[in-house]
């Protein structure tokens, strides 16, 4: 079956102790994405890598990091985790970018106390 | 900065009814067009994209798009409860990135 699976999916953290949501994609996409989802702000994009070894920052990438070793992988990283980051969290991935279709993961929930 | 606007809503509409969702977008370069559903506390899902000027039809579903006025939107016909949802209207200009609207919150009442 083709997805996007995240892991995990509900996360409370404490701050300042880093953590990683990985995000794995089994269609052979090139395009990977993060976005984080806030009420009344829609999704925003955090970075993004339209192939491997390639990742440039979204509209909000501060405080976050993130890799792309293989194509399948792309997973999100927050080296010292703060409380406005507290966020549901989805990666997506598509063929290539822009005219197709997004796949999205399940999503994660985390909360940063 | 490439903006798309929706009404955050709820739009409330009886069972049945026509539902109507707007879009708006800044970016006169964008050339992709697509409706996502998310429902609470999951992942959007794709309902339809267009690319051309016009109207699209999916079942229940219409997509229309007016490049000119910067403006697409979705119809739903014959709303059910079960498409109380969000939608989602993104854009992307032709090899760039998605960039999502607010969303509309959509309530069709039994």
């Amino acid at each position: 079956e083709a997805q996007v699976t995240q892991n995990p999916r509900y996360l409370i953290t404490v701050t300042g102790k880093k953590l990683t949501v990985t995000c794995s994609q089994n269609m052979n996409h090139e395009y990977m994405s993060w976005y984080r989802q806030d009420p009344g702000l829609g999704l925003r994009q955090i970075y993004y890598s339209m192939n491997v070894e390639v990742t440039d920052k979204g509209d909000v990438p501060e405080g976050y990091k993130v890799s792309r070793k293989e194509k399948r992988n792309f997973p999100l990283i927050l080296e010292s985790p703060s409380p406005n980051q507290t966020s549901l969290y989805f990666c997506a991935s598509s063929l290539r970018t822009g005219n197709t279709e997004a796949f999205f993961g399940q999503g994660t929930r985390l909360t940063v106390v | 900065q490439k903006e798309v606007e929706q009404n955050s809503g709820p739009l409330s509409v009886p069972e049945g009814a026509i539902a109507s969702l707007n879009c708006t977008y800044s970016d006169r370069g964008s050339q992709s067009f697509f409706w996502y559903r998310q429902y609470s506390g999951k992942s959007p899902e794709l309902i339809m994209f267009i690319y051309s000027n016009g109207d699209k039809e999916d079942g229940r579903f219409t997509a229309q798009l007016n490049k000119a006025s910067q403006y697409v939107s979705l119809l739903i016909r014959d709303s059910q409860p079960s498409d109380s949802a969000t939608y989602l209207c993104a854009v992307s200009p032709y090899g760039q990135n998605f960039v999502f609207g607010p969303g509309t919150r959509l309530s069709v009442l039994p």
